[in-house]
């Protein structure tokens, strides 16, 4: 049972364009999440997060939007560039007390084309 | 500083032989978690430790998985007897413990049971 969600296995944007890259979770008790970038051969690396308190976060070229109601979460990417190229996990945190783990989703493979 | 290291980086071995995976969190990180990545089930939490304790193993598939942590600055994950079902990309993380803090990954173990 997948409680976290990617259902774009892969997606292909051209350099200078908006990347969006979508995550959907169905257990109301995750109120974190986090976006991790893995290269190949690489350990995911931190991208940026969001708290449920929040519906928005940005950093850079980098904003994750959050949908409680639909229980969805996105990542605009823009301007995309080739060196954003990489596998991209969302993660969700549950709500309890005591425990940080995070559930990851399969993972979307982003190509940016130069 | 560095990073989660992981060892080896790559294992190839045959169906029923035993598999030893080895982590070194980050120095002063207390949590530290195992994750199995797949092509259908993306990152998988395995087990994850708090203070050396295990916290939640409930992601562990079957008996012939085992994790210890026997200080702060090591973990093991074992596997006996493989199988070729377990192959692929093994990941150990850390983070600080007490709050919503990104977990670092380590570059993985690619074990290849034939």
């Amino acid at each position: 049972d997948q409680q976290v969600k990617q259902n774009s296995p892969s997606l292909s944007v051209q350099e200078g364009r908006i990347s969006i890259l979508n995550c959907d979770y169905t257990n109301s008790m995750f109120d974190y999440f986090l976006w991790y970038k893995k290269y190949p051969a690489e350990g995911p690396t931190f991208l940026i997060s969001i708290s449920s308190i929040k519906d928005k976060n940005e950093d850079g070229r980098f904003t994750v939007f959050l949908n409680k109601s639909a229980k969805h979460l996105s990542l605009h990417i823009v301007p995309s560039q080739p060196g954003d190229s990489a596998v991209y996990f969302c993660a969700a945190s549950p709500n309890t007390s005591g425990t940080y783990k995070y559930i990851f989703g399969t993972g979307t493979r982003l190509k940016v084309l130069a | 500083d560095a990073g989660v290291i992981q060892s080896p980086r790559h294992e190839v071995t045959e169906m029923g032989q035993e598999v030893t995976l080895r982590c070194k969190p980050i120095s002063g990180h207390n949590s530290l978690f195992w994750y199995r990545q797949t092509m259908m089930r993306g990152l998988e939490l395995l087990i994850y430790f708090n203070n050396n304790v295990p916290i939640d193993d409930s992601g562990m598939p079957e008996d012939r998985f085992s994790a210890k942590m026997p200080n702060a600055s090591f973990s093991t994950l074992k596997i006996q007897p493989s199988e070729p079902r377990d192959s692929a990309v093994y990941f150990c993380a850390s983070t600080r413990t007490g709050g919503r803090y990104e977990q670092y990954f380590g570059p993985g173990t690619r074990l290849t049971v034939t």
